[in-house]
């Protein structure tokens, strides 16, 4: 069975500072990779997702996510965060014809 | 173009009571999905359905139920709360397990 493991429950950054959120999954045949943003008070929205190609992914508002298949891993990053990014953000993969398995997810505040 | 709705937003049960939640999709989408979000453990998939009159058991399916009779409708049921059973649950659908789209969730509080 398919796991996810994001590396931190809480982040908590100031705004303009860089963000990094860790992503590693368990599955080792093909993958397909999601990270979903779930603002206060809303349901989920996809941020981004990696299916073939280009490891590296860009998504909405500025985000971006590199699929580094040796490790296993699918981090998210911005370069500089804003305060309307405070949001929980969680990690999600998929593999044949299986069903999505997300991570316990992030809650990230950024302070303003 | 709703997308994907439930029904209701929020309702708080007794224990021991029942009750049915919808979940409405008007995208023509074969697969429905209900999942349950607690704190700290992320989304766990309850239930889905991978087309109209089937459905399959998830994670997290015991003290559920559910139904798939029309195309556009999911319902989730619980026979019996329980306070375990307090949780925010949310729909989503999709053409393809790969492409979900959620609903706005059911915030449901078991006493």
């Amino acid at each position: 069975a398919q796991s996810v493991s994001q590396h931190n429950h809480h982040v908590i950054l100031s705004e303009a500072a860089s963000l990094e959120l860790g992503c590693n999954y368990s599955y080792g045949g093909t993958v397909n990779l999601f990270w979903y943003v779930q603002y206060p008070g809303q349901h989920l929205q996809l941020l981004l997702k990696y299916f073939s190609g280009d490891p590296l992914v860009k998504g909405i508002k500025g985000f971006e996510a590199e699929f580094i298949k040796s490790k296993f891993s699918f981090n998210l990053r911005k370069p500089s965060v804003q305060w309307s990014d405070t949001a929980e953000y969680f990690c999600a993969v998929i593999s044949g014809y299986s069903t999505l398995t997300f991570g316990k997810g992030t809650m990230l505040l950024v302070s303003p | 173009n709703a997308g994907v709705t439930q029904t209701p937003k929020f309702r708080v049960l007794k224990t021991g009571q029942s009750m049915t939640l919808l979940c409405a999709q008007d995208m023509n989408h074969e697969y429905m999905y209900w999942y349950r979000q607690d704190p700290g453990m992320g989304l766990r998939l309850i239930h889905y359905s991978v087309g109209e009159g089937t459905t399959a058991k998830g994670e997290v399916p015991d003290g559920y139920n559910v139904s798939r009779l029309k195309k556009q409708n999911f319902l989730l049921g619980l026979e019996s709360a329980a306070p375990s059973q307090t949780s925010v649950y949310f729909c989503a659908s999709g053409r393809q397990p790969e492409t979900q789209y959620f609903g706005p969730g059911t915030r449901l509080l078991v006493l």
